[in-house]
């Protein structure tokens, strides 16, 4: 069976260092992968998602990026946090073809100070 | 993508069966119904998802209306497990993109 790994769990990060989370799906072949980030009392806002190794699509303008060195690996990055960067950071996966459903980490809690 | 409506709060007793409700009354023929939950602290899990035909799995079924203005996530029988926030999100993407559009859900409470 598939399973998906998201670490770290907790993380607090002072504002302007860097960031690195990573994700890695297991059971699965040429998986699409997504980052998606929820602010407190939110819904979940789409960050980044990928087809496929080295190709990420950015859906919101941000000082993040992401990037995909593995089939099965996907990672978050920043050079200098913000504030605002604060939240719940998800990764998740699913299978490459139409409408299929995406399966969720455990998440990323994401502390800015 | 097309919206959905759902009631902001149900509850529950445990064991008794639970039908969520979920308008989508401009949805397109080429959309499809998934449901997800939310438990606090977690990420969302996949519950089920159907285009036209009621569907059933092993933690829930989904009715579809005639129409496909509406929707019912039916869960047989309510366990403390299932209490959690349940969304009724609407695609229609290709294998390429799969932006979720999560609302603000039905928060589901479970009485022991």
């Amino acid at each position: 069976s598939q399973t998906i790994h998201q670490w770290p769990a907790t993380l607090v990060q002072p504002v302007g260092s860097p960031l690195s989370l990573e994700c890695t799906v297991e059971g699965t072949s040429n998986p699409n992968l997504y980052w998606y980030r929820q602010a407190a009392g939110r819904g979940l806002q789409l960050l980044f998602y990928s087809v496929g190794i080295g190709q990420i699509s950015s859906e919101v303008p941000q000082n993040l990026s992401a990037s995909r060195p593995q089939d099965r690996q996907f990672i978050l990055s920043s050079k200098k946090l913000l504030l605002s960067d604060s939240g719940f950071y998800l990764c998740a996966w699913s299978a490459g073809r139409d409408n299929q459903p995406q399966h969720f980490g455990d998440g990323t809690r994401l502390s800015i100070l | 993508d097309a919206k959905t409506t759902q009631p902001n709060s149900m509850e529950s007793n445990e064991e008794e069966p639970v039908h969520l409700p979920c308008n989508h009354s401009t949805i397109s023929g080429t959309d499809y119904i998934h449901w997800y939950r939310q438990l606090p602290s977690q990420g969302p899990e996949y519950v089920i998802h159907g285009l036209t035909s009621n569907v059933n799995n092993r933690m829930a079924s989904l009715a579809i209306a005639e129409d496909r203005k509406s929707s019912t996530l039916i869960l047989h029988r309510a366990t403390l497990r299932d209490a959690a926030v349940y969304y009724c999100i609407l695609t229609n993407y290709g294998g390429s993109q799969g932006n979720l559009i999560f609302g603000k859900g039905t928060k589901l409470s479970v009485k022991p």
